[in-house]
């Protein structure tokens, strides 16, 4: 089974600085999606951005950008000029076909983020 | 376009007590997905439907969980009976579906049920 690890579980950054949420995850499939989703207290899942395991390049997503390590099986969020806004769990997640039609998402634990003004 | 709807937000009741949940996706969407989400934790995929047919449910207890999407739009997911170990949020979640690549797998989510089971 694929896992996911978030091996931070809360973090704290100052407003319009710069910081990056760790995620590694276990895998011996070579096509696969990972994706880091934002959840709010509204509870409500936001994805922030994508990440497609054959592209080299880096996901980036206005302020949120991707460090994707394929051979490290690293995929770190940075998210430059933070806001208040930004106040949320973080969710790294893992995707993999299972099926014609069947996607199996695996999510880790979550970050919680902070902005402080 | 409206998002993924979904209802009761707040659900208590007491252990051995039936629950169901209700949840409609975003429309075109033919791929729904619940998910259960334990405090503290990621979400955990509980049932996949693919139009109004199952795709995975290996993750669901089938002793006391139940989900039906009828007519492959809708979709209600049933606790009977619930334990306290299921106080959880409850996610429903819609993907276009279809294809691997593109954006037909980013799934769009709900904002869930709290249930509480006393």
């Amino acid at each position: 089974a694929q896992t996911v690890t978030q091996s931070q579980p809360e973090m704290s950054v100052q407003e319009a600085e710069t910081v990056t949420l760790s995620c590694t995850y276990d895998t011996s499939e070579n096509n696969y999606y990972l994706f880091w989703y934002k959840q709010p207290p509204s509870r409500q899942m936001i994805l922030v951005i994508r990440q497609e395991a054959y592209k080299q390049q880096n996901a980036t997503e206005n302020r949120f950008s991707v460090n994707f390590q394929k051979a490290a099986k690293s995929f770190s969020l940075k998210i430059s000029d933070s806001q208040l806004g930004d106040t949320a769990m973080y969710f790294c997640a893992f995707m993999k076909r299972v099926s014609n039609s069947g996607y199996a998402l695996n999510f880790g634990k979550g970050t919680s983020l902070l902005v402080t003004p | 376009e409206a998002g993924v709807a979904q209802s009761p937000r707040y659900k208590i009741i007491e252990k051995r007590q039936s629950v169901a949940f209700w949840c409609n996706p975003i429309s075109g969407h033919a791929t729904l997905y619940w998910y259960q989400q334990i405090l503290g934790q990621g979400p955990k995929l509980l049932i996949q439907f693919q139009n109004n047919g199952v795709v995975d449910d290996s993750q669901l207890p089938k002793d006391r969980f139940s989900a039906e999407r009828l007519k492959g739009v809708d979709s209600t997911l049933k606790i009977q009976p619930a334990k306290l170990e299921d106080s959880a949020v409850y996610l429903c979640a819609s993907s276009p579906g279809g294809a691997w690549g593109g954006a037909k797998n980013i799934q769009y989510f709900g904002a869930g049920t709290r249930l509480s089971v006393l």
